[in-house]
């Protein structure tokens, strides 16, 4: 399996642009999660999925911050107006649900810069 | 609610030297504790865990205990190498949740 996949890699945009991240889980992975890192706040958990429904989005920012799972296979998360300080990493993450199998495999992030 | 806090880095050490980074929580029932590395452009991925009292995660060198009477899960490596340089993540894992809580990462640097 090619392991979680995000895109892009690196994202430049300017302040009030509309920002779409993408992320593909591994097959067969019913868990899907959205994570921000910041110099200042860390690795912060901003909502997670189960099979594709929306579980915890108390996270989520503020009402600028919107994310979708509309397959098994794919989630946006989508940022408009972007800000400035919306700049970070942001981390798609996904696992199975076995109980005692709590593994959770990251991909390699997208670079967001918002002028 | 759960949180887990870690030492704040950068740690800098020389090759060969014993590392600790230290990790305690605050949880309300039994979770699972984790630590995981950030390597250099890359996702986070699993180190070792623990998932009861008296435990003891191992993998690649590094060991941690999960202490219940000092909230702590300490991660130790008795000789580091410069490939050990990453940021390390300290987290934990409610008994009935299935999100992990990460503390804010220790930045290692191993020089030679």
């Amino acid at each position: 399996d090619a392991g979680v996949i995000q895109s892009p890699r690196h994202e430049v945009t300017e302040m009030g642009q509309e920002v779409t991240l993408r992320c593909k889980p591994i097959s067969g992975h019913d868990y899907l999660f959205w994570y921000r890192q910041t110099m200042m706040r860390g690795l912060e958990l901003l909502i997670y999925f189960n099979n594709n429904v929306p579980i915890d989005d108390s996270g989520m920012p503020e009402d600028r911050f919107s994310a979708k799972m509309p397959n098994a296979s794919f989630s946006t998360l989508k940022i408009q107006p972007s800000e400035p300080r919306d700049s970070a990493v942001y981390f798609c993450a996904s696992r199975t649900g076995t109980a005692d199998n709590e593994k959770l495999f990251f991909g390699s992030g997208t670079q967001l810069s918002v002028l | 609610g759960n949180s887990v806090t870690q030492m704040e880095g950068p740690v800098t050490l020389s090759e060969e030297a014993f590392l600790t980074i230290n990790c305690t929580y605050t949880a309300t029932g039994y979770p699972s504790l984790f630590w995981y590395v950030q390597y250099p452009g890359e996702g986070l991925q699993l180190l070792l865990k623990a998932t009861k009292a008296d435990d003891k995660g191992s993998n690649k060198g590094f060991e941690a205990t999960y202490r219940k009477e000092t909230t702590s899960f300490h991660l130790e490596k008795g000789s580091v190498q410069v490939s050990d340089s990453a940021v390390y993540f300290c987290a934990l894992s409610e008994d009935s949740g299935y999100a992990l809580n990460f503390g804010k990462g220790t930045s290692l640097l191993v020089t030679p």
